[in-house]
């Protein structure tokens, strides 16, 4: 298995609290992304990082913020979370973005906001 | 344009029989089409994928078969068993910044 380790694996909060989700990874890939899953609608890409401090929106980046200090580590933050962000997080991983490259996927975060 | 369109949404077949998982996209740029397998608690792993260069990709009991003309690619599960049992998400892989845009999961259940 990849070395992703995601934290917390499960959270419950309120509505209107900040949030931050954790991955840190022992690959030293490159790239580095969060993913939300919800029923009927598959993965959807919420931001990815392509190297320290370089980062870039996804298709559903709207009321998250991410941000990468060091290779290893990548946050994702819900700056005041809603009902609507309750899903399953996923973190992942991958050396490149080239043809034929495998992402590698953390074990998810569970999060309810109530 | 950007989209991949998955069938059927859940599928339930027998032990022994043929699992057969449907996507279609419409953006001709799309250049790699992977598949991931998701077990309940745990994230999505690489199954198989293609190139669309290539008509059938077979691993095993898994193939990939691809209609460029048509646009639409599939899974086949060979002689499924009760441990394929599992979410199964195809993907295309997008010009621009080369993400991989999903399909929205097949929940697979064989029954023993």
């Amino acid at each position: 298995d990849a070395g992703i380790t995601q934290s917390p694996r499960h959270k419950v909060t309120e509505t209107g609290t900040p949030v931050t989700l954790r991955c840190h990874q022992t690959e030293n890939h490159r790239y580095m992304y969060w993913y939300r899953q919800d029923p009927g609608h598959g993965l959807r890409l919420i931001h990815y990082s392509y190297g320290v401090k370089d980062t870039d929106k996804g298709e559903v980046s709207d009321g998250y913020s991410v941000s990468r200090s060091k290779t290893e580590d990548f946050l994702l933050t819900l700056e005041s979370a809603t009902s609507s962000q309750t899903s399953v997080y996923f973190c992942a991983i991958s050396e490149s973005v080239g043809v034929g490259n495998t992402i590698y996927f953390g074990e998810g975060s569970w999060l309810t906001v109530v | 344009q950007q989209q991949v369109k998955q069938s059927p949404q859940s599928l339930i077949v027998q032990k022994g029989g043929i699992s057969i998982i449907n996507c279609a996209y419409e953006n001709t740029a799309f250049d790699y089409f992977p598949w991931y397998q998701q077990f309940p608690g745990k994230g999505p792993a690489l199954l198989i994928a293609i190139r669309p260069d290539v008509s059938e990709k077979k691993e095993g009991r898994f193939t990939i078969s691809f209609n460029k003309s048509a646009k639409q690619f599939s899974l086949h599960i060979m002689d499924s068993q009760p441990g394929d049992s599992a979410t199964y998400f195809c993907a295309a892989r997008a010009g621009g910044n080369y993400q991989l845009i999903w399909g929205a999961g097949t929940k697979l259940i064989i029954k023993p």
